[in-house]
């Protein structure tokens, strides 16, 4: 089946610009999460849903950033008022979290600058 | 808290030479471990797993196991190809199955032929 897919690949954005990010899990995927990527940075956690539910959203950096997901399925990452500090990588990953099955998807992600 | 930390790279090996690249980390209670690999152009994927001490996880020929005593998974492969070349981490979910990945930094590999 079709594995995450993220939306756009690529977004130029402004600085002070409010910027969506996309992502669809896999299908019957309950769990998402979100990551970030900067330059020479490892891997940042940002949020976990558990279907439409977040338990965790501990790694989100500021108020600026927020997510939502609805469905069960599709979930937006917004960023408002962008930085320059912003630009990096965003990556979504989705798992089964039943059944032993626990590992994590990932999607292609998008990359995001702020100019 | 959790944490990864993995040998620095880059890491350059000529083909069919023996490949490790230490891993350890410090978590509570039983984390589940990863091996994730990025190629060129393409997104994060899982390459091997362990989810309890001793286990060892092996896929495309790489392996790692789970040594609890060492807080160690460390990665090998016997003989790597250029198809290899590429960047891998090593990650945990700490203290459950499930729940947010804690990356190490990532280690390039090239392979020449």
């Amino acid at each position: 089946g079709a594995g995450v897919s993220q939306s756009p690949s690529n977004k130029v954005t402004e600085k002070g610009k409010d910027v969506e990010l996309r992502c669809d899990p896999i299908s019957g995927h309950t769990a998402l999460y979100w990551y970030r990527q900067r330059l020479g940075q490892g891997l940042e956690f940002l949020i976990y849903f558990q279907g439409n539910s977040a338990p965790d959203k501990s790694g989100l950096p500021s108020d600026r950033f927020s997510a939502e997901r609805t469905g069960e399925s599709v979930s937006t990452l917004t960023i408002q008022r962008t930085q320059q500090e912003d630009s990096a990588v965003y990556l979504c990953a989705s798992s089964l979290n039943s059944g032993g099955r626990y590992e994590q998807y990932f999607g292609p992600g998008t990359r995001l600058t702020v100019t | 808290g959790n944490s990864v930390t993995q040998m620095e790279g880059p890491v350059t090996l000529s083909e069919e030479a023996f490949l490790t690249i230490n891993c350890t980390y410090t978590a509570t209670g039983y984390p589940s471990l990863f091996w994730y690999v990025q190629y060129p152009g393409e997104g994060l994927q899982l390459l091997l797993k362990a989810t309890k001490a001793d286990d060892k996880g092996s896929n495309k020929g790489f392996e790692a196991t789970y040594r609890k005593e060492t807080t160690s998974f460390h990665l090998e492969k016997g003989s790597v190809q250029v198809s290899d070349s590429a960047v891998y981490f090593c990650a945990l979910t700490g203290g459950t199955s499930y729940g947010k990945l804690t990356f190490g930094q990532g280690t390039i590999l090239t392979v020449h032929p």
